[in-house]
């Protein structure tokens, strides 16, 4: 089936304005992952969901980012007032069960604020 | 805390064998993996070793932990133009994955 999705691939904003990420993952996969991945910084953990809730959300790097997740599916990734720190690359994965389970990764969203 | 290190750049020759390290800090790790990403797209999952093991071996990938040195490596036997990628090991953390910076393996004929 198909994989991982996140939209957009590839977002440039203006410093200050507020975006919105987006993941649909493999369908009847239960956990939900977000990392954050900058140059040479390797992979960030932000957040991670457990159905709708969010055991783990100790990696988010401050109050203007948020993340939901809906109906078990679908989740939004939400930066307010971003920065230019804030530009990465921004990859969610997702997991039948819980770990060991392989963690199956979308494309990621390429965000830049300028 | 949690820290996982890597050397960030490795060059070999097509055909020669690629060693790619790792070390990580959280002794209470259950399982330690590989991942390969490739030019603009997510990672992919090559391996897994479960911390009760010593090697495992998958095809021209043998994975090595030395629990005493936290130390994990990646043999990537007869190398080829396609291994080129970025290779993040990652450790079991609870219920999520800590990433290190990634290897970078560049693949020269």
């Amino acid at each position: 089936g198909a994989g991982v999705s996140q939209s957009p691939s590839n977002k440039v904003t203006e410093k200050g304005k507020d975006v919105e990420l987006r993941c649909d993952p493999i369908s009847g996969h239960t956990a939900l992952y977000w990392y954050r991945q900058s140059l040479g910084q390797g992979l960030e953990f932000l957040i991670y969901f457990q159905g709708n809730s969010a055991p783990d959300k100790s990696g988010l790097p401050s109050d203007r980012f948020s993340a939901e997740r809906t109906g078990g599916s679908v989740s939004t990734l939400t930066i307010q007032r971003t920065q230019q720190e804030d530009s990465a690359v921004y990859l969610c994965a997702s997991t039948k069960g819980l770990l060991p389970s392989p963690l199956h990764f979308g494309n990621g969203t390429r965000l830049t604020v300028t | 805390g949690e820290d996982v290190e890597q050397s960030l750049f490795l060059s070999v020759r097509e055909g020669d064998s690629s060693v790619i390290n790792c070390t990580y800090t959280d002794s209470s790790s259950t399982y330690l993996y590989w991942y390969k990403q490739e030019p603009g797209a997510g990672l992919q999952l090559l391996t897994y070793i479960f911390s009760n093991m010593d090697m495992k071996q998958d095809q021209r990938l043998t994975v090595l932990l030395n629990k005493k040195d936290k130390h994990l490596s990646l043999r990537i036997a007869d190398t080829q133009t396609g291994d080129s990628a970025i290779y993040f090991c990652a450790e079991r953390n609870t219920d999520k994955l800590i990433f290190g910076t990634g290897t970078r393996l560049q693949v020269f004929p």
